[in-house]
């Protein structure tokens, strides 16, 4: 079973400029989790995903950070414009409905902002 | 809010030795406990869950406690061995929402 993919797995951008990152998560996994993840901390759930719904979105900046999980497969996040403080790692995860407690993770994508 | 404490950032055990990671919350209590190991440039990968009315698990050379009344979990790597060496990440979720509040994470290294 192939895991949860995400790309890029590097990103530099420059303060100010957009980006995106994108997740395929487990094929059948019908929640999808945003994280993101500052150097020496836990991850931090930024969005959640039942199908193409949100669950909760409590902790995403929504005036710079969206996400959309348009057939409730693959997921995008964005951040536009981007700030030095959104130098993170950010982590995509998925469960299933049967266990839904247990979480997969990607690699993630580390983004540096300058 | 809740609090989420892991007991050190950097924990060195040497190698055979029982490794033992601690973690504390504030406030009222989950209604399951995970711990997770994250190794460099790479994403978490869950070992175990516990559940609140649940006091001991076990998964090879890996225990887990879960005391409600301390308001605690402590992680054991029995045997442990340089492989074991990584970052551990303990997480909380809530009746209703499985939305899941980590910890730090505490790095341990085990000294050949």
């Amino acid at each position: 079973e192939a895991g949860v993919a995400q790309s890029p797995r590097y990103k530099i951008i420059e303060k100010r400029q957009s980006v995106a990152f994108w997740c395929n998560p487990i094929s059948g996994h019908a929640t999808l989790y945003w994280y993101q993840q500052i150097l020496g901390q836990g991850p931090k759930l930024l969005i959640q995903f039942q199908n193409n719904g949100v669950v909760d979105d409590s902790q995403l900046p929504k005036d710079r950070f969206s996400a959309e999980r348009l057939k409730g497969v693959d997921s995008t996040l964005k951040i536009q414009p981007a700030k030095l403080e959104d130098s993170a790692v950010y982590l995509c995860a998925s469960s299933s409905r049967q266990r839904q407690e247990t979480q997969y993770f990607g690699p993630g994508t580390r983004l540096l902002v300058l | 809010s809740q609090k989420i404490e892991q007991n050190s950032e950097a924990l060195n055990i040497q190698e055979g030795k029982t490794a033992t990671l601690t973690c504390n919350y504030t406030n009222y209590s989950p209604a399951y406990l995970q711990w997770y190991r994250q190794d460099p440039g790479r994403g978490p990968v869950f070992l175990l869950l516990i559940r609140e009315n649940e006091k001991e698990k076990r998964k090879e050379r890996l225990k887990v406690t879960f005391d409600t009344t301390l308001k605690q979990s402590l992680f054991h790597i029995t045997a442990s061995q340089p492989a074991d060496s990584a970052t551990y990440l303990c997480a909380l979720a809530y009746f209703g929402n499985e939305k899941l509040t980590f910890g730090t994470g505490t790095r341990l290294t085990i000294i050949p």
